[in-house]
């Protein structure tokens, strides 16, 4: 398996405009998590979805957040607007209750907001 | 208070040496326990999981378990300069399907 595939690995914008971050989790796993990390406040989860449903949004920092899942294969977590204090890298990790819950996670995407 | 707890360090071990990374729990409730090991500018990567109170052995790695103490700990056995890097406690209670992150350790092995 190629394992949890995130794009883009680096994303540069502006203040104000939108972010649109893309996972692709294992295949097979029900669970996704979206995880954001930096250095003061450590890996902080945003949202996890089970069998494509949010279960708990109650990390996302505040409405101009939002994330979805349409498919098991594809979620995208979405910025509008963006501000400085959201550069972080953000993760996406997946899990099944079949493989005891341990969450593989994606290499990341490097947002830096100017 | 924190739910899962590390010392942020850096601990510092001699290479060869035994290092030991600890992680303290608040919720006696919590079921599984996992070791992920974080290179600088890289994601989170799984090294074990214990269940069961006592230790597990994989390789160079031992995870301990404590439920009593709600303690569970990392040993590294012959460290080497490859295992520097920062190493994160998760915990998973049984009321949900997250995982409880502590803050890390920053573990540096000095040849």
């Amino acid at each position: 398996d190629a394992g949890v595939i995130q794009s883009p690995r680096h994303e540069v914008t502006e203040m104000g405009q939108e972010v649109t971050l893309r996972c692709k989790p294992i295949s097979g796993h029900d669970y996704l998590f979206w995880y954001r990390q930096t250095m003061m406040r450590g890996l902080e989860l945003l949202i996890y979805f089970n069998n494509n449903v949010p279960i708990d949004d109650s990390g996302m920092p505040e409405d101009r957040f939002s994330a979805k899942m349409p498919n098991a294969s594809f979620s995208t977590l979405k910025i509008q607007p963006s501000e400085p204090r959201d550069s972080a890298v953000y993760f996406c990790a997946s899990s099944s209750k079949a493989f005891s819950y341990e969450q593989y996670f994606g290499p990341g995407t490097r947002l830096t907001v100017t | 208070q924190k739910e899962v707890e590390q010392n942020s360090g850096p601990l510092s071990v001699p290479e060869g040496a035994i290092a030991s990374l600890n992680c303290t729990y608040s919720d006696r409730g919590s079921q599984s326990f996992f070791w992920y090991r974080q290179y600088s500018g890289k994601s989170p990567e799984l090294i074990m999981f214990i269940y069961s109170n006592g230790d597990k052995e994989d390789g160079r790695f031992t995870a301990q378990l404590n439920k009593a103490s709600q303690y569970v700990s990392l040993l590294i056995r012959d460290s080497q300069p490859s295992d520097s890097a920062t190493y994160l406690c998760a915990v998973r209670t049984p009321s949900n399907y997250q995982l409880i992150w502590g803050a890390g350790t920053k573990l540096i092995i000095k040849p």
